[in-house]
């Protein structure tokens, strides 16, 4: 079974602190994704990254920004959290090859 | 960014009923993929389709890949208390490389009472 990990289920940070969400997953999948989710707006894309130390924004990058040194790690970093950075955030990753996408659990992100 | 549009918005319905839900788009994908969110939980893959015209079980559930590429379908038979949450679609058109995006559907809320 693939396995998409997330550092943590919930966080309370407060604004202008620097946070960090941790990603892992264990089938050697090239492609990871970083979305976040509220309510009435669905999944958006914040940054993907295709292969290590590769990555790219996706439609939501203002304000965050990302890591992938290890092909199982990729990193979501908030720099400095604002309040209208609470949300939940998904993490993803998949083949390059068949396209199948598996999520992690999700972080809640509560920023005060 | 682009969503998919997925219908019904919500379902009520008891305990032993069918379910049916859809999505459709304007684009053209090469793969479809439905998942079940719980409250508080991550998407959970529920099937897989690969080409048009497939049909593929996972126990209760049914989705088709539509002949046109342009939809798919999900059918949930003798609906459970724990089918309760909300389903996703998404669709990914393959470009050949390696960044294609999966575009997602709005969701579909079920509820079931027992």
């Amino acid at each position: 079974d693939v396995k998409v990990t997330q550092s943590s289920r919930y966080l309370v940070k407060r604004t202008g602190e620097k946070v960090f969400l941790e990603c892992v997953q264990d089938m050697d999948h090239e492609n990871m994704f970083w979305y976040r989710q509220d309510p009435g707006l669905g999944l958006r894309l914040i940054y993907f990254s295709y292969d290590v130390k590769m990555k790219e924004k996706g439609d939501i990058p203002e304000g965050y920004s990302v890591s992938r040194e290890k092909k199982e790690r990729f990193s979501l970093i908030l720099e400095s959290a604002s309040t209208n950075q609470t949300s939940m955030y998904l993490c993803a990753s998949r083949t390059r090859t068949l396209g199948t996408q598996y999520f992690g659990p999700g972080t809640r992100l509560l920023v005060l | 960014g682009q969503q998919l549009n997925q219908s019904p918005q919500s379902m009520f319905i008891q305990e032993g009923e069918d379910v049916s839900m859809n999505c459709t788009s304007s684009s053209i994908f090469n793969t479809w993929l439905w998942y079940k969110q719980d409250p508080g939980e991550g998407p959970v893959l529920l099937i897989a389709l690969y080409k048009a015209g497939e049909l593929t079980s996972n126990g209760r559930l049914t989705a088709q890949f539509g002949i046109t590429r342009k939809d798919s379908f999900l059918n949930i038979s003798a609906s459970i208390p724990s089918d309760v949450g909300i389903y996703f679609c998404a669709g990914q058109l393959h470009l050949g490389g390696a960044t294609n995006k999966l575009i997602f559907g709005t969701g579909t809320l079920l509820a079931v009472q027992p």
